[in-house]
């Protein structure tokens, strides 16, 4: 049984260039969640994601972050032109979802993303 | 604002003694308290978590205690084993909103021989 799996491990972009990250949850969850940590810092939350929902974007950037999780295939987080202060480590974790009392969530290994 | 606080940044506490790591919380939403650890280059792993209508969750070595009148949370493990050297987070969410975490900051904790 294959936990969440992030690729990939260590992603290397200069500044202006694109970032993707990929996040296949564990099997048979549908909730899908971003979280970054920036150096000596906790995790913070960026965007909640169902198939093919946003359904909490409030800890994203406004600008140059985008999430998706489409009917097929894995979450893909998007960083647009990358400044050095993108450089962290990106989480994803997955639950089954709400079932009316808590679930906790599983997290991937993460992505280390490096600007230079 | 840092709505999960975790002030001790590290600990070292000597094999087979008790550790206790501690958080505080501001958010009086906050109903359900989860402990994580984390080794370097590796993802957080689920460690034990209480809800707000307890003051006490047990689980093998390590048992979480929840005051809710001083919003304040504890981890202990006992006895503490070198391969417990890691950082430990606490997190909190709200009812409802599935498993959107709040985290501390992570107190990293060294088991010496």
């Amino acid at each position: 049984n294959a936990g969440v799996m992030q690729n990939p491990r260590h992603l290397v972009r200069r500044r202006g260039q694109e970032a993707r990250l990929r996040c296949s949850p564990m099997k048979g969850h549908s909730h899908v969640y971003w979280y970054r940590q920036l150096p000596e810092e906790g995790l913070k939350f960026m965007v909640y994601l169902q198939k093919e929902n946003i359904i909490d974007e409030s800890g994203m950037p406004k600008e140059r972050f985008s999430a998706e999780f489409p009917k097929e295939g894995p979450s893909i987080l998007r960083i647009q032109q990358v400044v050095r202060g993108d450089s962290a480590a990106y989480f994803c974790a997955s639950s089954p979802g709400w079932t009316g009392q808590y679930t906790e969530a599983f997290f991937g290994q993460g992505t280390r993303l490096t600007v230079v | 604002d840092q709505q999960v606080k975790q002030n001790s940044p590290s600990l070292s506490v000597q094999e087979g003694r008790i550790s206790i790591l501690n958080c505080d919380y501001t958010n009086s939403m906050f109903d359900y308290f989860l402990w994580y650890k984390k080794y370097p280059a590796e993802g957080p792993t689920f460690l034990i978590s209480i809800s707000s209508i307890k003051d006490k969750n047990e689980d093998g070595r390590f048992t979480v205690f929840l005051n809710k009148s001083a919003k304040h949370l504890s981890l202990h493990i006992v006895p503490s084993q070198p391969g417990d050297s890691a950082v430990y987070f606490c997190a909190a969410s709200v009812t409802g909103t599935a498993s959107k975490l709040t985290f501390g900051t992570g107190t990293r904790l060294q088991v010496t021989l």
